[in-house]
């Protein structure tokens, strides 16, 4: 069985401090791991994937994600928030061999000016 | 490059009424899904097509729900009849199998409000 953690519903930041969106996961055997993001009325846009290698992987507009092994983890993170960052984000999750995804609850991420 | 096309954006109807969404993957995308996501949670399979067959779709309410993939391109959804529980935002998504990890790429989504 596979699944996917988001502990925190919502997360709020100061624009220009780092920002952390948490995801951890359960999957059988090696995980393909991603992340989405969602702006109002809009679908998902991807982010990054992680599939092997390094741990840090870089993505799109300026998030990296920092896969951790043993924790089964892989958090979001940006080293200085935007306000326009402020949207609906989604980790996933693939076992090797599988051919769905499968989707955590999401993280509001709210960057205050 | 279009990303994935999806029509309408929004549909309103009544209960018991039949509604259908369009889809039309990134060209050469031989992997198409369609996803219910209903409000404040995160997106659910409903069906998968590898070209023009569905591959998976255990998770398609088959009493009510119907896809189609004619052809292995563009794909329809169809509801009949819907009920006020379907109201959702449907969301198509394609991939290519030669992308390592098969990357999913999300169209805009059909938001359905049945009253």
């Amino acid at each position: 069985a596979q699944s996917v953690a988001q502990p925190e519903d919502q997360v709020n930041v100061a624009e220009g401090n780092p920002l952390t969106v948490k995801c951890t996961y359960s999957v059988s055997g090696n995980p393909y791991l991603f992340w989405y993001v969602q702006y109002p009325n809009r679908g998902l846009q991807f982010l990054l994937k992680y599939i092997t290698g390094d741990n840090l992987v870089k993505g799109s507009y300026g998030f990296e994600a920092e896969f951790n092994k043993s924790q089964t983890s892989v958090h979001l993170k940006k080293p200085s928030a935007l306000v326009s960052d402020s949207a609906l984000y989604f980790c996933a999750v693939r076992a090797t061999g599988a051919n769905n995804l499968f989707f955590g609850t999401g993280t509001r991420l709210t960057v205050i000016p | 490059e279009a990303g994935v096309v999806q029509s309408p954006r929004y549909k309103i109807i009544e209960k018991k009424q039949p509604v259908a969404f369009w889809c039309n993957p990134i060209s050469g995308h031989n992997t198409l899904y369609w996803y219910r996501q209903n409000l404040g949670q995160g997106p659910e399979l409903l069906i998968r097509y590898e070209n023009e067959e569905a591959v998976d779709d255990s998770q398609l309410p088959k009493d009510r729900f119907s896809a189609e993939r004619l052809k292995g391109v563009d794909s329809t959804l169809k509801i009949q009849p819907a009920e006020l529980g379907d109201s959702a935002v449907y969301l198509c998504a394609s991939s290519l199998d030669r992308d390592y990890g098969r990357t999913q790429y999300f169209g805009p989504g059909t938001r359905l409000l049945v009253l």
